[in-house]
């Protein structure tokens, strides 16, 4: 069974103290591992997806990297505005769906 | 323009209603799903539709059914409420079944049953 956990659970950082989130996961074959924001009262929004180990994907303070076993979600000197639950999400090669973590709370203080 | 569009935001009932949910996307996606967001912040998978027809259908009471009359929508009806159905309640979409597509989300529906 395809399982996906988070740590930490909760962050507090203050603004410009850069750190990194984890997301360690067990699937069988993986074809993609999925990066999610989500902000109180919404849906969550789509950030990066990588395919293989050895990926890395960039967008502004934020920066995904993949290995056989687990991801990792840098954020360099981030914002307020970057404060928010990010979710890792995986979908193996024989599984039907996306398996989600329970997520990491991230609150970056002024 | 809202790509999936979910209604109602918020939806309070009491014990053995019925009460559905409706979900359009306008992104021309071929797939659609419905994932429950219990308090614990879990997303789990509970349906999902191909090109209308239902592919997946998680171990969810038959009290859920789900219905798709066309491709950009897929609505959800509750029958028999109970207090442990309250939760939230999203709907997604995806590019094609089966490919790394992402989801897309709406902003989900919270659900209070009394």
């Amino acid at each position: 069974e395809d399982q996906v956990t988070q740590s930490p659970e909760a962050l507090r950082l203050q603004e410009g103290e850069s750190s990194s989130l984890n997301c360690s996961y067990t699937v069988s074959g993986l074809r993609g591992l999925f990066w999610y924001r989500q902000d109180p009262g919404k849906g969550p929004e789509f950030l990066f997806t990588l395919y293989s180990a050895g990926e890395e994907k960039e967008k502004e303070r934020l920066k995904a990297t993949l290995t056989k076993k687990e991801s990792f979600l840098h954020i360099t000197a981030p914002k307020p505005e970057d404060s928010a639950t990010y979710l890792c999400a995986v979908l193996g090669n024989y599984g039907q769906n996306f398996v989600f973590g329970p997520g990491t709370r991230l609150s970056v203080l002024p | 323009d809202t790509a999936v569009s979910q209604t109602p935001k918020y939806l309070v009932t009491q014990m053995g209603n019925d009460k559905s949910i409706k979900c359009e996307q306008n992104l021309g996606h071929d797939t659609m799903y419905w994932y429950k967001q219990d308090s614990k912040k879990f997303l789990k998978i509970m349906f999902s539709y191909n090109n209308k027809e239902l592919i997946i259908n998680e171990t969810v009471p038959n009290r859920f059914s789900p219905k798709s009359p066309d491709k950009a929508h897929l609505n959800l009806h509750i029958n028999s409420l109970e207090l442990g159905d309250s939760a939230v309640y999203f709907c997604a979409s995806s590019l094609e079944w089966g490919f790394n597509s992402p989801l897309h989300f709406g902003n989900g529906t919270r659900l209070t049953v009394t």
